[in-house]
């Protein structure tokens, strides 16, 4: 059982936007950052948004993430067949303990 | 271009303990602002942190598991290693070791390929 909560499944044509969310609670990502990372099958989760709403060098700008209270977001606009991969939010939590969400499976039908 | 490596035993007995190593190249380990983690994931796909170190030795653990883990640095082999005692079969998993940039976002930019440790007699 994850700490942050995601939907374990989400979907999107090529061109549109898609929004997936994590939900968490007064202790991690009210009170902290939250952050974004991408995994393809076989590979190693790939930092895609950090402090919230930054995107490292080389994220294209169709990702965006936001934050709200006890909750966030990742939206992917421009919805390509490579975006196609796993996605997991996650937050500090107290004390330098890091949180995940579950991960969210993203469909590019 | 910093590169990191996960080795050790891909199959652990229950009650035993699985130790891995993560060797770093491409920088320092006594680089400063950064520490030193492990991340497991499940076959469900579900991650968790497992704790994190310093090159001068300092540690953040997981809660949950700070009973059983011990992660220390080897700056003279620019590697850190993990040690998760009295596993059983809930602890297969693949496990990562990542750089945490402290200073930068608190985000973990480098990782290794993963190791699948089974936990299995």
């Amino acid at each position: 059982q994850s700490v942050l909560t995601q939907p374990p499944s989400a979907s999107g044509t090529p061109g549109q936007r898609v929004t997936i969310s994590c939900s968490g609670s007064s202790s991690n990502i009210e009170i902290n950052y939250v952050y974004w990372y991408q995994q393809f099958p076989g590979t190693a989760p790939k930092l895609l948004i950090y402090r919230n709403d930054q995107r490292p060098s080389g994220v294209p700008d169709r990702f965006s993430g936001s934050k709200s209270g006890t909750s966030a977001s990742l939206a992917i606009s421009g919805l390509r067949s490579e975006d196609e991969a796993d996605y997991f939010c996650a937050a500090w939590g107290d004390d330098l303990n890091a949180v995940f969400g579950g991960g969210t499976k993203l469909t590019v039908l | 271009q910093v590169q990191l490596q996960e080795s050790g035993p891909g199959l652990v007995k229950p009650s035993q303990t699985l130790s891995l190593i993560c060797t770093v190249s491409g920088g320092s380990i006594t680089s400063g602002g950064y520490y030193w983690s492990w991340i497991r994931q499940y076959p469900g796909k579900g991650l968790e942190w497992i704790g994190c170190i310093y090159y001068s030795g300092s540690t953040y653990y997981n809660p949950s598991l700070k009973s059983r883990i011990t992660i220390s640095v080897d700056t003279s082999k620019n590697h850190f290693s993990l040690n998760l005692g009295s596993v059983t079969a809930a602890d297969t998993a693949v496990y990562y070791c990542a750089r945490l940039d402290l200073y930068s976002g608190s985000y973990f930019d480098y990782w290794g390929q993963g190791k699948l440790v089974t936990v299995s007699s």
